[in-house]
């Protein structure tokens, strides 16, 4: 166990619907990551949020945005549900400090878009 | 462009069977590299970091893997498998310092058999 939550743990949608997925952040972690991983992939990268700011993004269109909390927990929304929006969603916290980093991963929300 | 490629994607092994997982990555820069694996229902766990020193790195579980920067490669090994080996192996990287997009490459799937 890794001290990352992430909520729900499956979530069945239609098509152009909105989804929000939820995060806990491992205590003291200051920076939260989301991934996407589609069935038989590496998990991609979406965003990462540092101290409630975006400082990163991957190859996500906007309907894809996030928020980070003052507790460091996070959100991520997707609006307009795609049906190749379905997949695994993955929470990653970690502290960035001056030399490397570490990404501790929480179990995941299933997302099924139909 | 950033990337991580993996070349086994699914590699089956005896118990007792040596193991090496290839990996290569393309970065500018002073580069992280990763080991993940994730276990049959499990999340992803940190199975052992390379940031920078010595380029063979021992992680968990008896895994150790060699950065050599010449090549572009930081491969998995390990000198005797188990059954409990058997899970999906991710190679990840990242540049050190800004913020912390990781690269995942597309996983190789271990199976030991007993």
């Amino acid at each position: 166990e890794t001290g990352v939550t992430q909520s729900p743990t499956h979530l069945i949608k239609t098509r152009g619907q909105q989804v929000t997925l939820r995060c806990s952040s491992q205590s003291g972690h200051n920076t939260v990551s989301w991934y996407q991983q589609a069935l038989g992939q590496g998990p991609q990268f979406i965003f990462q949020y540092y101290r409630e700011e975006e400082n990163g993004r991957g190859n996500f269109p906007p309907r894809f945005s996030g928020l980070q909390f003052p507790n460091y927990s996070s959100e991520l929304n997707v609006n307009a549900l795609e049906l190749d929006d379905s997949a695994l969603y993955l929470c990653a916290s970690s502290l960035q400090t001056g030399g490397g980093y570490e990404q501790y991963f929480g179990p995941g929300t299933r997302l099924t878009v139909t | 462009a950033q990337s991580v490629s993996q070349h086994n994607h699914h590699v089956i092994l005896s118990e007792a069977a040596s193991l090496e997982l290839g990996c290569n990555y393309s970065y500018g820069g002073t580069v992280n590299l990763f080991w993940y694996v994730q276990y049959p229902g499990q999340h992803l766990q940190l199975l052992l970091k390379y940031f920078s020193g010595d380029p063979l790195v021992k992680g968990i579980k008896g895994f150790e893997a060699e950065f050599i920067k010449s090549k572009f490669s930081f491969n998995l090994r390990k000198p005797s498998v188990q059954w409990s080996d058997t899970a999906e192996y991710f190679c990840a990287g990242g540049n050190s310092g800004g913020y912390q997009k990781v690269t995942f490459g597309i996983g190789t799937k271990l199976q030991v058999i007993p």
